[in-house]
């Protein structure tokens, strides 16, 4: 039972444009949503993170929105750049642990 | 410069051979983690440890050993009993309560069965 789910594999983005990445979950016991960014034989990295109280939070390009009663985030990029092609990884901290369920991850390709 | 390392960064297994992948880290966190990651599957979690001489199965733990005798270190051996070992493996780690920081991962092992 995937609780964190990314509908869509792959996303390809003009640079310069906005890149919207979806993640829909069915747990409401998450305290906080995540988002790591991935390169091809790298660890993930951490880019931004929402407490579930809040509906936005913004750092530079990167902002992560929160609609509870849809139970879906989404992170928006503006503007895309070449060096934002990645994987991008949605993930679930559930309440008051120190587990993090994650999404299958949404290739991220911006190009010229 | 705190962090955690994997290593070896590219493995190479016979079949029916035991190896073990290595992750240590200097960031004095408690809590460590095993995760494979495989096309189109995102990251699973295979066992992690929130404290020393302790540790539970993840979601594919079958096929894969653990042992946490040092804070430091969390190796993971993956037996002859995996099935389908071929993947990239990660090792994280966190302190208690990660809230909105998350994981801090390492840079990952490329095992493949030859």
């Amino acid at each position: 039972d995937q609780q964190v789910k990314q509908n869509s594999p792959s996303l390809s983005v003009q640079e310069g444009r906005i890149s919207i990445l979806n993640c829909d979950y069915t747990n409401s016991m998450f305290d906080y949503f995540l988002w790591y960014k991935k390169y091809p034989a790298e660890g993930p990295t951490f880019l931004i993170s929402i407490s579930s109280i809040k509906d936005k939070n913004e750092d530079g390009r990167f902002t992560v929105f929160l609609n509870k009663s849809a139970k879906h985030l989404s992170l928006h990029i503006v503007p895309s750049q070449p060096g934002d092609s990645a994987v991008y990884f949605c993930a679930a901290s559930v309440y008051n642990t120190d587990k993090l369920i994650f999404g299958t991850g949404t290739r991220l390709q911006v190009f010229p | 410069d705190g962090g955690i390392t994997q290593s070896p960064k590219y493995l190479f297994r016979k079949e029916g051979q035991n190896v073990t992948l290595s992750c240590e880290q200097n960031l004095n966190h408690d809590a460590m983690y095993w995760y494979r990651q495989d096309p189109g599957q995102g990251l699973r979690l295979i066992y992690y440890s929130q404290i020393v001489n302790d540790f539970q199965k993840g979601d594919i733990a079958e096929g894969y050993s653990v042992s946490r005798e040092k804070k430091e270190s969390f190796p993971l051996t993956v037996t002859s009993a995996q099935k389908n070992p071929t993947a990239f493996y990660l090792c994280a780690s966190s302190s208690q309560r990660t809230g909105g920081y998350g994981y801090t991962f390492g840079s990952g092992t490329r095992l493949t069965v030859v």
